[in-house]
C-alpha cells in the first residue's frame, strides 16, 4: 500500500514558540491532503483541506493564521502551528490521497505538547 | 452534529468468533464508505471500503455490508484474532469532488485469546 511518512512522532515544546510538522508521500504522488486533530476518545477532525498548487482550505473554526498548511510539491506538506499554547496539544495527523482513489492513507501521527 | 455514528465505543469478542461493528449515518449524499483501522499513537491504516452502489465488499476476513435503505453499514471480521485488537473509525466520503471524508468516534475492538 501507500506510504505516507509523518515526522516528528512527537514533540514538546514551550508555549509562544512554534512548531512544523512534515509529511510526505514515499511511493505516490499526492493530489490531495488533509490534516486531522484527535483529542483524547474522540474522532478525528478535519483541519484543512489542500490540493496542490492552490491554497489550504480550511474548516469551520479552525484558525489559519494559526495552522499554517503548506502543501509544497505533490510529495510534501507541512502544517506549522504558531504561537503555541497548551490547548493546541493534540494529535495530529495528516492523511494524502491520490487522483482515481477514493482512501486516503495516513500518516503516522504527531502528539504535540504544549507546556 | 454527527453524521457518521458508531454508538459501540468498545466491543469484546474471543479469538476465533466473528467480530462485527456498526456505523450508521445520517447524510443521504455520502457514496463511498470506509473502515480504518488504528493503533495508540499511529495513524489509522485503511482497511476495506464500499461504493454505495454495492452492498457488500470482502476482503479475506474482512466483508463490509452496507445497508443503504438503513443508513447502516457494518465490518465483519472473521475469524478474529488478537492482532484485530485495535480502534475501528467508519468514515464516508460526500458526493462530489473534495475527497473530504467524515469520521465516526470510532470502537475499540478487543480480541481476547
Amino acid at each position: 500500500g501507500a506510504v505516507v511518512s509523518q515526522h516528528p512522532s512527537w514533540v514538546i515544546c514551550k508555549s509562544g514558540t512554534s512548531v512544523k510538522i512534515e509529511c510526505r508521500s514515499l511511493d505516490f504522488q499526492a493530489t490531495t491532503m488533509f490534516w486531522y486533530r484527535q483529542f483524547p476518545k474522540q474522532s478525528l477532525m478535519l483541519m484543512a483541506t489542500s490540493n496542490e498548487g492552490s491554497k489550504a482550505t480550511y474548516e469551520q473554526g479552525v484558525e489559519k493564521d494559526k495552522f499554517l498548511i503548506n502543501h509544497a510539491s505533490l510529495t510534501l506538506s507541512t502544517l506549522t502551528v504558531t504561537s503555541a499554547h497548551p490547548e493546541d496539544s493534540s494529535f495530529y495527523i495528516c492523511s494524502m490521497r491520490n487522483s482515481g482513489h477514493f482512501e486516503a492513507f495516513f500518516g503516522q501521527g504527531t502528539r504535540l505538547t504544549v507546556v | 452534529d454527527q453524521q457518521v455514528k458508531q454508538n459501540s465505543p468498545s466491543l469484546s469478542v474471543q479469538e476465533g468468533r466473528i467480530s462485527i461493528l456498526n456505523c450508521d449515518y445520517t447524510n443521504s449524499m455520502f457514496d463511498y464508505f470506509l473502515w480504518y483501522k488504528k493503533y495508540p499513537a499511529e495513524g489509522p491504516t485503511f482497511l476495506i471500503s464500499i461504493s454505495s452502489i454495492k452492498d457488500k465488499n470482502e476482503d479475506g476476513r474482512f466483508t463490509v455490508f452496507l445497508n443503504k435503505s438503513a443508513k447502516h453499514l457494518s465490518l465483519h471480521i472473521v475469524p478474529s484474532q488478537p492482532g484485530d485488537s485495535a480502534v475501528y473509525f467508519c468514515a464516508a466520503k460526500n458526493g462530489g469532488s473534495n475527497y473530504k471524508l467524515t469520521f465516526g468516534k470510532g470502537t475499540l475492538l478487543t480480541v481476547n485469546p
